[in-house]
Formats: structure tokens, C-alpha cells, sequence
């Protein structure tokens, strides 16, 4: 069964970067048709997209954070990871990496998350 | 405010029947598949419907869900206290190029 955990630091200064890791376990990601996707939750909002990549180097990234995020897998250490740059206190939230079966468009949803993993932006 | 529309709450009594609604547009819930979760506080969401009405394995079929035009719903019967959760909506927006998720709905189980 895919299990899925988020690794990085929980306190981030503002105009830092944020570095997230995924580790994946029961699948590889290079062989695998998931697409690997990150989604954060603001302390007590809504969820919100950040982007999803193919181990394959198709990344879609949301709009509204394009500009500063990159998003990339390392197959070797079967892992994907997420780089913010220049956070506020905005990005304050919990991130959770997820998978989903299909590619992005009309049949897109997630069906593995990790358990998620709380970053705060503050000095 | 999130472009796809849930009410923040819904409540019922235990055993009763329950519906949440997702709100959008023809790019995206009009033209889209829509995909359901399930948030317990201080959990990871754990998806309950996807394809607008297709349910996962291990997910009982006390879950439903439906699409008509840009409004998507969420049913649920046999209300039990173990489905107080917050309740998400998501859907591919073809216009915009993004995924969006709803606003997000809390289930109170009287």
C-alpha cells in the first residue's frame, strides 16, 4: 500500500525558502502512473492546490504561487519535494503531499495523502 | 473566497440523512469531475467520493454523490457521531488551469 510522509523544517524565517520532502513508500515513483502532487491547509481554512508533478518532469503548478515554487523528484531516493521561495506569513500552514491516479484535468482527485506536516513562517 | 461554493455548516441528527452541496461553474464542477473528502480536525483529508459519484473501496455506500449542471452534492445517510468532520469539495477548473478545492463544510452530528 502507498504510504506517503512529509520531512522538513517547521519554522521558517519570512523571505526564506521553504524545502519540503515526501518520501514514498510501496511504489516507485519512477514506474508508477501517479502524479505527485503538494496541498496546504492554512490553521483553520480551506485546502488549497499547490501543484503536482510526473516523475517523467511534467510539472502544473497553481497560478497564484507559480512564481515562486518549483517542484521536483528525486528517483533514486524514491522522493519528491517542494521549494518555496520568499514566504510570508501567508504560507503558513500544514503541506501534505498526495497522490493521484489520473492526470490533471477533467478526472483529477487526490487518494493518498501523507499525514502532513506544519511549517510556520515567522522571524 | 473559494470559487467552489459549500455552506461552512450542516447538522442532523444521528440516523438521519445529510446532503452538502458544492457550487461552481462551467469551467469546472459544469465540465469536471468533482472529488469529495473528509477532514477530521488535526487528521489528513481521506478522500470519500471521486469521479462526481464513483466511491472508493472501503468506503461504505451510507456515502453518495451526485452532479447536476455546476452543483455538485455530497449525501449521506445513516448519520453516526464518527461523521463529524469537515467536509471538501474539489474539482479540475478548465479555465483557470488549476485545481480548486471548496470552502469546506462542518458536519455536526447532534
Amino acid at each position: 500500500q502507498l504510504q506517503l510522509r512529509e520531512s522538513g523544517p517547521g519554522l521558517v524565517k519570512p523571505s526564506e525558502t521553504l524545502s519540503l520532502t515526501c518520501a514514498v513508500s510501496g511504489d516507485s515513483i519512477s514506474t508508477s502512473y501517479y502524479y505527485w502532487g503538494w496541498i496546504r491547509q492554512p490553521p483553520g481554512k480551506a485546502l488549497e492546490w499547490i501543484g503536482s508533478l510526473y516523475y517523467s518532469a511534467s510539472t502544473y503548478y497553481n497560478p497564484s504561487l507559480k512564481s515562486r515554487l518549483t517542484l521536483s523528484a528525486d528517483t533514486s531516493k524514491n522522493h519528491f519535494s517542494l521549494r518555496l521561495t520568499s514566504v510570508t506569513a501567508t504560507d503558513t500552514a500544514i503541506y501534505y503531499c498526495a497522490t493521484s491516479p489520473m492526470g490533471l484535468g477533467e478526472h483529477f482527485y487526490f487518494d493518498s495523502w501523507g499525514q502532513g506536516i506544519l511549517v510556520t513562517v515567522s522571524s | 473566497q473559494s470559487l467552489l461554493t459549500q455552506p461552512p455548516s450542516v447538522s442532523a441528527a444521528p440516523g438521519q440523512r445529510v446532503t452538502i452541496s458544492c457550487s461552481g461553474s462551467k469551467s469546472n464542477v459544469g465540465s469536471n469531475f468533482v472529488s469529495w473528502y473528509h477532514q477530521v480536525p488535526g487528521t489528513a483529508p481521506k478522500l470519500l467520493i471521486y469521479d462526481s459519484d464513483k466511491r472508493p473501496s472501503g468506503i461504505p455506500d451510507r456515502f453518495s454523490g451526485s452532479r447536476s449542471g455546476s452543483t455538485a452534492t455530497l449525501g449521506i445517510t445513516g448519520l453516526q457521531t464518527g461523521d463529524e468532520a469537515d467536509y471538501y469539495c474539489g474539482s479540475w477548473d478548465s479555465g483557470l488551469g488549476t485545481w480548486l478545492f471548496g470552502g469546506g463544510t462542518k458536519l455536526t452530528v447532534l
